[in-house]
């Protein structure tokens, strides 16, 4: 079965750290170019990463420096190191798979998300 | 306050049309990146309705269509259907941020 699921979200306190993973399955997830998209309560969906085939990296502005994307082909996961984490981290955390296709490609599987709580 | 801006809501009756409108700048759909559209219910994983401004997946209903036009793009659903009830999402690609940004978000509720 081709999906994404996601683990490692919890409470944690302001300032702290904490790694998410995403388990991927049913596609080469080598050759994916994969993000992490999040979404604060009440709020919409906002970018935080990416990371292509050949390990290149993005981030968004609101992350940049205290977050950081890898992943582990062997053993097909995509992970989020996520530290210096803030109140306003507080979101579901989505894993995401971009679209083959060329070009910068929609978002075609989401994972079903894991919430990140960010106590001050 | 989002790069893209969508209405925060629309509506309308079982059987009509809607559409939602997501606008950008030179910075992003202006600049000739692809609008992407996507249909969310909460507590669900978010789902690709329309990628590349007009194309829609396999299996999504032709009741979808998409299109684009300078720095706008706009979602139209025909034939509304009360499953239609959703969050929906525009999505492209800032030269400026460099990066991938969302619209806000627009509650479809059908009456």
């Amino acid at each position: 079965e081709v999906q994404l699921v996601e683990s490692g979200g919890g409470l944690i306190q302001a300032g702290g750290s904490l790694r998410l993973s995403c388990a991927a399955s049913g596609f080469t997830f080598s050759n994916s170019d994969m993000h992490w998209v999040r979404q604060s309560i009440g709020k919409g969906l906002e970018w935080v990463s990416a990371i292509g085939p050949i390990d290149d990296t993005y981030y968004s502005g609101s992350v940049k420096g205290r977050f950081t994307i890898s992943r582990e082909v062997a053993e097909n996961s995509l992970y989020l190191q996520m530290t210096s984490l803030r109140a306003g981290d507080t979101a579901v955390y989505y894993c995401v798979r971009e679209r083959v296709g060329g070009g910068i490609g929609a978002f075609d599987l989401w994972g079903r998300g894991t919430l990140v709580t960010v106590s001050s | 306050q989002s790069v893209l801006t969508q209405p925060p809501s629309v509506s309308g009756a079982p059987g009509q049309r809607v559409t939602i409108s997501c606008t950008g700048s030179s910075s992003n759909i202006g600049a000739g990146n692809d609008v992407h559209w996507y249909q969310h219910l909460p507590g669900t994983a978010p789902k690709l309705i329309i990628y590349d401004n007009n194309n829609r997946p396999s299996g999504v209903p032709d009741r979808f269509s998409g299109s684009k036009s300078d720095t706008s793009a706009s979602l139209a659903i025909t034939g509304l259907q009360a499953e239609d009830e959703a969050d929906y999402y525009c999505q492209s690609y800032d030269r400026s941020l460099s990066g991938r940004v969302f619209g806000g978000g627009t509650k479809l509720t059908v009456l």
